[in-house]
């Protein structure tokens, strides 16, 4: 029954060593998001895909990047973590990107940045 | 610029006690309002929606939300709080951005319930 599956739930990386996290999704929608979401703070986007279509945020630092290599699965690569990037990771999915759209979340990957 | 406000960080209520979470938000046109709630170890998961039309929106697990132009609220209510009802609940509004709508959500309001 799992729609959005993030691997792995809980990743440990070293300061400045790349990591990748991953999603997948079984729901066959258009669009993969990326959120992050600091302690007590709201998940904020980073950036997601429309089809191949990648579509950046302004704020998101260049550190982060993303691919989805087909309609199932989408990536997060951070090429060199740095304390700051200690967070929850979120994946998420939609049909379209317009209106009431709903979102359906992955159970998220917490990064811990050594 | 668009934003939402949660004033409660962390509420707690008696199991069978009524509920009332707080949301603010700030947005130039009309907006795209949603609930999603947040279980310990799952994903955010959407429980109402609403953008027009009767302004008191019913959800799952018994909630329901009411819109409030005047003074740009879309609070979540429910009558009678479960204890399975303990998790994190985020307000959000959808934001045109470049010709698509995205999610800018509030920090959230941690929901315990006493038995």
């Amino acid at each position: 029954d799992a729609m959005v599956i993030q691997n792995p739930r809980y990743q440990v990386t070293q300061f400045g060593k790349p990591v990748t996290l991953s999603c997948s999704q079984t729901l066959n929608h258009n669009v993969m998001y990326w959120y992050q979401q600091k302690s007590s703070q709201a998940p904020k986007l980073l950036f997601h895909y429309y089809d191949k279509d990648f579509n950046n945020e302004a704020d998101t630092p260049d550190n982060f990047q993303s691919r989805r290599p087909n309609t199932s699965f989408c990536f997060l690569d951070i090429r060199s973590p740095g304390l700051g990037d200690a967070a929850m990771y979120l994946c998420a999915t939609s049909r379209g990107r317009q209106g009431l759209e709903t979102q359906y979340f992955g159970p998220g990957t917490r990064l811990l940045v050594l | 610029a668009q934003s939402v406000t949660q004033p409660d960080i962390h509420i707690t209520v008696s199991e069978g006690a009524s509920l009332e979470l707080r949301c603010n938000y700030s947005y130039g046109a009309t907006p795209y309002l949603f609930w999603y709630v947040q279980s310990p170890g799952q994903g955010l998961q959407l429980l109402l929606k609403y953008f027009s039309g009767d302004t008191l929106v019913q959800g799952i697990k018994g909630f329901e939300a009411e819109f409030k132009r005047s003074q740009s609220s879309f609070n979540l209510r429910k009558p009678s709080v479960h204890w399975s009802d303990a998790a994190e609940y985020f307000c959000a509004v959808g934001a045109a951005s470049g010709g698509y709508n995205k999610l800018i959500f509030g920090a959230g309001t941690r929901l315990a319930v006493h038995p």
